[in-house]
Formats: C-alpha cells, sequence, structure tokens
C-alpha cells in the first residue's frame, strides 16, 4: 500500500488565491514526521515545512501551513496568497518512527501552476 | 547560511563510464542521503551514512557504492553505467533532528 498518497497530479490556481495541496499518509508508528519539499524546473529539492506527529500545533513558515489531521492521517499543505514563483513540483514525505537517521518516503508529487 | 554543495552540477558519461558525484553536507549534519530522481519520478532513496559509518540502504545497485569520509564528504561511485542511470542525484544531509536539506543535485546523462 502506499505510504504517501498526493491525489492531484497537477493543478491550475489563480495569482493571489490559496492553494491547498493534499497529502495522506498511511504509518502504524507513533512517532513520526512529515515534509513537504518545492522543486522548481530548476531541480533542486526545496525544504519548505515540517510537521512532527507529537506537535500539538499546525506549522507554519511564512506563507506556508500545514494543516495536520492526524486522526485522518493528512497533512496538508496551504499556500496563502500565491505568487507565480510558486509553479512547481511538491512533494510530501515522511520519516518514520524517531530514527537518527532516516530515508524519506515520497509521495508522487503534484504539479502546481500558477496562472497570472 | 552554507547549504548542502554537490559537485558536478552535470555531468554526462557514455554507456559502461564510471561516474562519481561528491557531496559536501552542511557543517556539524552527520548524516548524509543520497536519492536518484528519475525523469517525472519522485526520489528514490539509495543510501545513507550516520557517522561515517553506512547507515540504511535503499533501492541502490550492487554497480554503485557510496561512503562518507572523514570530512563527512560523501561520494557515489557509479560503474558500468546505463542508460537507465540517467537521473538527478540527490544529496541531502541532516542532524539527529528534523528536516533534511537537500544539494541541488547532479544531473547525470548516459549516453
Amino acid at each position: 500500500a502506499q505510504k504517501i498518497t498526493q491525489t492531484q497530479p497537477g493543478m491550475f490556481v489563480q495569482e493571489k488565491e490559496a492553494v491547498t495541496l493534499d497529502c495522506t499518509y498511511d504509518t502504524s508508528d507513533q512517532s513520526y514526521g512529515l515534509f513537504w519539499y518545492k522543486q522548481p524546473s530548476s531541480g533542486e529539492m526545496i525544504f519548505l515545512i515540517y510537521q512532527g506527529s507529537y506537535d500539538e500545533q499546525n506549522a507554519t513558515e511564512g506563507r506556508y501551513s500545514l494543516n495536520f489531521q492526524k486522526a485522518r492521517k493528512s497533512a496538508n499543505l496551504v499556500i496563502s496568497a500565491s505568487q507565480l514563483g510558486d509553479s512547481a513540483m511538491y512533494f510530501c514525505a515522511m520519516r518514520e518512527g524517531l530514527r537518527s537517521n532516516y530515508q524519506l518516503i515520497w509521495g508522487a508529487g503534484t504539479k502546481l501552476i500558477i496562472k497570472p | 547560511a552554507a547549504g548542502v554543495i554537490q559537485s558536478p552540477r552535470h555531468l554526462i558519461k557514455e554507456k559502461r563510464e564510471t561516474a562519481t558525484l561528491k557531496c559536501y553536507p552542511i557543517p556539524r549534519h552527520d548524516t548524509v542521503y543520497w536519492y536518484q530522481q528519475g525523469p517525472g519520478q519522485d526520489p528514490q532513496f539509495l543510501i545513507s551514512f550516520y557517522e561515517k559509518m553506512q547507515s540504511d540502504k535503499g533501492s541502490i545497485p550492487d554497480r554503485f557504492s557510496a561512503q562518507q569520509f572523514s570530512d563527512y564528504h560523501s561520494e557515489l561511485n557509479m560503474s558500468s553505467l546505463e542508460l537507465g542511470d540517467s537521473a538527478l542525484y540527490f544529496c541531502a544531509s541532516s542532524t539527529i533532528t528534523a528536516e533534511a536539506f537537500f544539494g541541488q543535485g547532479t544531473r547525470l546523462t548516459v549516453v
């Protein structure tokens, strides 16, 4: 079974609108971490935001916030006031367990295109 | 702030040749990870090192090997290259805590 599911292969959003990128995960671990990364067309992988499974508050980083619903196992990324530069692939990823070293489990990604 | 440095950024090799990719982690990061991302795919974990010892192994082919040196930089060695090895290779580094930071990647093209 897929551990990380991103159901939106692609999205078009009007500039300045808010956008929500979906991510659901599957794990039996009590301790885990959830990540969102942005990959522009240039290829680099840019860390956006992190949510730990024990964090009680939703993570926020500037225009990015993570809507963490633990019972539903979802970790949607919300981008407020979208900008043209937000056009990119967005990957949701998960680290299972409290390991000092880890491999990220990745979703298939969502291609976000911001329209002017 | 210092980031993860990967070299080279681009590499073109012929089939059956060898390639060496280098990664310089963020200072004081003790863990290095290598990922392979094929065109249109999500990154696939290859291998990781913690304190210069191999810690996890993913879908790394036997033709590939990697190591982490005393200065914490890491090298991914790829031999008998195949066309299917053409991909973006990422190195990431982290400490024991949360996020991993990625380098800009090395785009390997095998012709």
